[in-house]
C-alpha cells in the first residue's frame, strides 16, 4: 500500500509569514497533484508535478518534484487569508483515463489577518 | 476541467435509513470516483463506477453497504445503506481526466444521529 505522509497537520500563522508543506512517500509516483480545500466544498487542483525535480509556480504558491518523485513541498510566500484551506497531496502511478489518487491527509492552514 | 454537481449537500439522517446521493457531470466520462472523507481526515476512495458494468469497490468498501449505480455516462449515484453514526461524512465523487487530475464535486456532508 501506498503512503503519503503530510507535514504538518496543522499549522496557523500571520498574514504575511511564508511557510512549506511536505509530502513524503517511500514509494515513486509518476505525478503527483497538490490541492486546496475550503470548507462545505470539494478539493480544487492547483498543480499536477511529473518530472524528478520539477519546479512549479503558481503565483505565491511554489511546488517542488522531489528528484526520487517520493516526495514533494509547497511553499506559499506572504500568505494570505485566502490561502487559509486544507492543502492535500495525492499521488498516481497510472496513465490515461483509468488511474486512482493516493490522497495524503491534509495540512490545515490557517491565515490570520 | 469539469463542473460537477452533486446533491443533496448535506443531509441529517436518522440511523438505519439510507441516502442516496446523486453527481452530474457536464460532459461524457468514462469513470467516476467516489470517496469519503471522515471528520479531519483525508479522502479514502469507496468506488470506482464504470459506465455499463459493475462498480469495482476498495478494501474495507462492499456493495451491499454502498450500492452504485452508473446509467449512464454523465450520472452516478451511491447509496449508505442502514447508517450509523459511524457514516457521518463527506462523500465527494470526483472525475479524472489523462494525467490523473481529478475534478470534484461540492461533496455531500452527511450527519447520522
Amino acid at each position: 500500500t501506498q503512503l503519503l505522509e503530510q507535514s504538518p497537520q496543522f499549522l496557523s500563522i500571520q498574514e504575511g509569514e511564508n511557510l512549506t508543506v511536505y509530502c513524503n512517500s517511500s514509494s515513486v509516483f509518476s505525478s503527483l497533484q497538490w490541492y486546496r480545500q475550503e470548507p462545505g466544498e470539494g478539493p480544487v487542483l492547483l498543480v499536477t508535478v511529473v518530472t524528478g525535480g520539477e519546479v512549479k509556480k503558481l503565483k505565491r504558491l511554489t511546488f517542488q518534484f522531489g528528484d526520487a518523485r517520493k516526495d514533494s513541498s509547497l511553499h506559499i510566500t506572504a500568505a494570505q487569508p485566502g490561502d487559509t484551506g486544507l492543502y492535500l497531496c495525492a499521488g498516481s502511478n497510472s496513465g490515461g483515463s483509468n488511474y486512482k489518487l493516493t490522497f495524503g491527509k491534509g495540512t490545515l492552514l490557517t491565515v490570520n489577518p | 476541467s469539469a463542473v460537477i454537481s452533486q446533491k443533496p449537500s448535506r443531509d441529517i439522517c436518522q440511523r438505519g435509513t439510507s441516502l442516496t446521493i446523486q453527481c452530474q457531470v457536464d460532459s461524457q466520462v468514462t469513470m467516476m470516483f467516489w470517496y469519503r472523507q471522515q471528520p479531519g481526515q483525508s479522502l479514502t476512495l469507496i468506488a470506482t463506477a464504470n459506465q455499463g458494468s459493475e462498480a469495482t469497490y476498495e478494501s474495507g468498501f462492499v456493495i451491499d453497504k454502498f450500492p452504485i449505480s452508473r446509467p449512464n455516462l454523465t450520472f452516478s449515484t451511491l447509496t449508505v445503506s442502514n447508517m450509523s453514526p459511524e457514516d457521518s461524512s463527506i462523500y465527494l465523487c470526483s472525475v479524472g481526466r489523462g494525467g490523473a487530475e481529478a475534478f470534484f464535486g461540492q461533496g455531500t456532508r452527511l450527519t447520522v444521529v
